[in-house]
């Protein structure tokens, strides 16, 4: 079965560091764009950025770039979601998917993470 | 960046009717035109892709249609577990790809 597992709710201070993980399983991990999501409470949904799960190729949507970071542990098949300091507008769902259909079609996604940043 | 305006907001539908759920872009996104249903605490699933492809176990009475900057999502025979968020997605231009604002499917 293909799965995203992704690790436990986080509350945080402004200013603090964070990094939230995606753990995949059931597919070829090293074949896949892996994409980042945000949801804000009660709001849509929006791309943070894509990484190629084979060589960390990183795609920042342009309202994320410079705010978080992308990584990628292929040996415990795991991704990463990065924050150096967090702001209080970074309170949200975030979600991890793959396209496994199909390119660009993301049909698997993990259960989310949600990040509570308050002081 | 291509903006997904859905409409309607909320849609107030009985049990077994039929909703029919629009999304527009701002600009042509060819086909490249996904759905997604979300529940309350639980993550996005795809129904729709390629405009109108049924992803992998979504039923029948869930159809999409469209191209280039309208497109619609009917349920045929709404059924209890249908009342949720819908939300289209386009993936034609990045960066980056845009959600509709979705719309709540809602019972009457």
């Amino acid at each position: 079965e293909v799965q995203l597992v992704q690790s436990g709710a986080e509350v945080k201070k402004p200013g603090e560091s964070l990094k939230i993980s995606c753990k995949g399983s059931g597919f070829s991990f090293s074949s896949y764009w892996l994409g980042w999501l945000r949801q804000v409470p009660g709001k849509g949904l929006e791309w943070m950025g894509l990484i190629f799960l084979g060589d960390s190729d990183t795609r920042y949507s342009p309202s994320f770039q410079g705010q978080v970071s992308f990584s990628v542990d292929k040996s415990i098949r795991t991704a990463y979601l990065q924050w150096s300091s967090l702001k209080a507008s970074d309170t949200a769902m975030y979600f991890c998917a793959i396209p496994i259909t199909a390119p660009d079609v993301f049909d698997i996604w993990g259960h989310g993470t949600m990040v509570t940043v308050s002081s | 960046e291509i903006v997904m305006t859905q409409s309607p907001a909320t849609l107030s539908v009985s049990p077994g009717e039929r909703a029919t759920l629009s999304c527009r872009a701002s600009q042509s996104v060819s086909s490249n035109l996904a759905w997604y249903q979300q529940k309350p605490g639980q993550a996005p699933r795809l129904l729709i892709y390629r405009a109108s492809t049924r992803a992998t176990g979504i039923p029948a009475r869930f159809s999409g249609s469209g191209s280039g900057t309208e497109f619609t999502l009917t349920i045929s025979s709404l059924q209890s577990e249908d009342f949720a968020i819908y939300y289209c997605q386009q993936y034609n231009n990045w960066p980056p790809w845009t959600f509709g604002q979705g719309t709540k499917v809602e019972i009457k």
